[in-house]
């Protein structure tokens, strides 16, 4: 079965620069969240988005934006990158449609490492 | 959000059973309870989810209590396999995000 497809799965950037992952949800799902899990650390909810508006919006900084495309994919936009914006970041989809128990499915992860 | 509350740690032998306790006593009557767990260098993986009623599927057993302020995961016969962290979240469900709290890193001895 189709899983959740995340690109790049590693990525080195330097200080200050700019970063972009992105997140291909499983066909028919219609709903993707984002999460960030540092070193050592439980996963932390960053957004979510569903039919391409953003839904829900956790501990998501200021520097990073995201949006959902036409096609369902995701993009997590990240700048003025931090040394502590080293971390997994993974990204979920669910679907189709909204339910009170919506299984979420994980992608393998982006590991995001800055110098 | 709901908060859970879980042991840091668990041990048990491959091929037994084992419990997982998670309190929520401030869960809401919308709330449903989700069960995720992490392997090692692995995504998140789903569980189980229920709301009132018990709840079996082929990973696993959920237990709710009646008062819905406690739950329990049951694994039935644990392998080196199911070695992971397992989360109990609380969620509404639609879009919402799950909020991870601590989890029980669960060791399985050979």
């Amino acid at each position: 079965a189709a899983g959740v497809i995340q690109s790049p799965r590693h990525l080195i950037k330097e200080k200050r620069e700019t970063a972009t992952l992105k997140c291909y949800p499983i066909p028919r799902h219609d709903t993707v969240y984002w999460y960030q899990q540092g070193p050592g650390q439980d996963p932390q909810f960053l957004i979510s988005f569903y039919e391409k508006m953003q839904s829900d919006k956790g501990s998501i900084p200021d520097r990073f934006s995201a949006q959902q495309f036409s096609d369902y994919h995701s993009e997590l936009n990240m700048s003025s990158l931090e040394l502590g914006d080293s971390a997994l970041y993974f990204c979920a989809s669910s679907g189709p449609g909204l339910a009170g128990h919506n299984e979420q499915f994980f992608g393998p992860g982006t590991r995001l490492t800055v110098l | 959000d709901a908060k859970t509350t879980q042991p840091n740690s668990m041990e048990s032998n491959e091929e037994e059973p084992v419990h997982l306790p998670c309190n929520h006593s401030t869960i809401s009557g919308t709330d449903y309870i989700h069960w995720y767990r992490q392997l090692p260098s692995q995504g998140p993986e789903y569980v189980i989810h229920g709301l009132t009623s018990n709840v079996n599927n082929r990973m696993a057993s959920l237990a709710i209590a009646e008062d819905r302020k406690s739950s329990t995961l049951i694994l039935h016969r644990a392998t080196l396999r199911d070695a992971a962290v397992y989360y109990c979240i609380l969620s509404g469900g639609g879009a919402d995000g799950l909020t991870f709290g601590k989890g029980t890193h669960l060791i399985i001895q050979p």
